[in-house]
């Protein structure tokens, strides 16, 4: 199976800090590569498909990037909707794996 | 609009079965391969098992292989997930989840294995 690694598990930032958070395949999975956003008691939401596809109706501030194992996603100004916890996935092949998580919290 | 709703959930013994479904409306479901998504209690999210458009091709999770079948009926729009041999690790909601992307989610249904 791929194991995907997520960095860091937990953050704390501020109303308008632009966040970053990692994620790495353990092998090359080209741009198969998605985002989800999940609040507490939700159902996880799509944000960014392909590595860098900004799903439809996902504000312009979260953008993904990378190709091969290392991909990011940046939130550019972070807003009170935004605290949730984030998880990549891989989707080259079955078994579709989620990284850890990486939860972002108010500091 | 695309609507996912799961149902069958419940509280199952050890060693139990359990079938759980997923109601499909607003998009050509026969088109869309679909998958079943796990979480447990405090924890990330599990892929569990995924099936074809046509139902030809299936996976699953080495956690669940075996004991699990995923099975979808066209007809009437709805995916299924057998769950046989339940063992305590396997108490988690469970979301279906549309297309490779994932891009549509239920709201989950609970499936709790405890004596």
């Amino acid at each position: 199976d791929i194991q995907m690694t997520q960095s860091p598990s937990s953050l704390s930032a501020s109303v308008g800090d632009r966040v970053t958070i990692t994620c790495r395949a353990s092998q090359i999975i080209s741009t198969y590569l998605n985002w989800y956003q999940q609040k507490p008691g939700k159902a996880p939401k799509l944000l960014i498909y392909g590595a860098s596809s900004l799903q439809s109706g996902v504000p312009s501030r979260f953008s993904g990037s990378g190709y091969g194992t290392d991909f990011t996603l940046t939130i550019s100004s972070l807003q009170p909707e935004d605290f949730a916890t984030y998880y990549c996935q891989q989707s080259y092949i079955t078994p579709r794996t989620f990284g850890q998580g990486t939860k972002v919290e108010i500091k | 609009e695309v609507e996912l709703v799961e149902s069958g959930g419940g509280l199952v013994q050890p060693g139990g079965s359990l079938r759980l479904s997923c109601a499909a409306s607003g998009f050509s479901f026969a088109t869309y391969g679909m998958n079943w998504v796990r979480q447990a209690p405090g924890k990330g999210l599990e892929w569990v098992a995924g099936i074809g458009g046509s139902g030809g091709s299936t996976s699953y999770a080495v956690s669940v292989k075996g004991r699990f079948n995923i099975s979808r009926d066209n007809s009437k729009n709805t995916l299924n997930l057998q769950m046989n041999s339940l063992r305590a690790e396997d108490t988690a909601v469970y979301y279906c989840a549309k297309g490779g992307y994932h891009d549509y989610w239920g709201q989950g249904t609970l499936v709790t294995v405890s004596s």
